[in-house]
């Protein structure tokens, strides 16, 4: 089955404490994105990643850090947690980025983490 | 910059009517746009997308989304609403390298 999936899906952690959030994909997709969704702000991009070893920030990259070491995976990492990035978490992947018809965007089923 | 608005935070309408959300969209040359749902607790999921050709698009669950171009919109819209559309719906378009620009969402509740 096509999927893109997410560990952990839920994470209380408090801050200063260092984690990573796993994302994987069976598409073979070029690429792959990390959003975080809170009310009212809907979806805003953090990192995103054209191929193996190209990652670029997003809308929102403070205090986040990413790889794609591998295609399948793009691992989302929060070196020292803050309270503000307590968020949902999605992760995605699409066969090419950029403004083509072919965008269309999978996305995995999302990370709720608590920052204490 | 491409960008898309969706003006109504919250849409209410009662089971078997029609219902509409609303999107409007500012992009350059030709517009592709693009429908997702998010149930609760799930991730979004594809609904539909505009890319050339007839303004009405079909889609997944019985939606469709009618593309006006005098009036920058991409509306969504369903004949008949059922409960089970309740959901968070967000309309989205290509942003160059970024793959896709995400309007805030508005959530459907479709009322017994």
């Amino acid at each position: 089955e096509a999927q893109v999936t997410q560990n952990p899906r839920y994470l209380i952690t408090v801050t200063g404490k260092k984690l990573t959030v796993t994302c994987s994909q069976n598409m073979n997709h070029e690429y792959m994105s990390w959003y975080r969704q809170d009310p009212g702000l809907g979806l805003r991009q953090i990192y995103y990643s054209m191929n193996v070893e190209v990652t670029d920030k997003g809308d929102v990259p403070e205090g986040y850090k990413v790889s794609r070491k591998e295609k399948r995976n793009f691992p989302l990492i929060l070196e020292s947690p803050s309270p503000n990035q307590t968020s949902l978490y999605f992760c995605a992947s699409s066969l090419r980025a950029g403004g083509t018809r072919d965008n269309e965007q999978f996305f995995g089923p999302g990370t709720r983490l608590t920052v204490l | 910059a491409q960008s898309v608005a969706q003006p109504e935070d919250q849409v209410n309408v009662a089971e078997g009517n029609p219902l509409t959300v609303k999107c409007t969209y500012s992009v350059s040359g030709n517009p592709y746009l693009f429908w997702y749902v998010q149930y609760p607790n799930r991730g979004l999921q594809f609904l539909l997308k505009y890319i050339t050709g007839d303004n009405l698009v079909k889609g997944s669950y019985g939606f469709e989304a009618e593309f006006n171009k005098s009036q920058t919109s991409f509306h969504l819209k369903k004949p008949s609403a059922l409960v089970s559309d309740s959901a968070l719906y967000f309309c989205a378009a290509p942003s160059g390298r970024r793959a896709l620009t995400f309007g805030s969402g508005t959530r459907l509740q479709v009322q017994p």
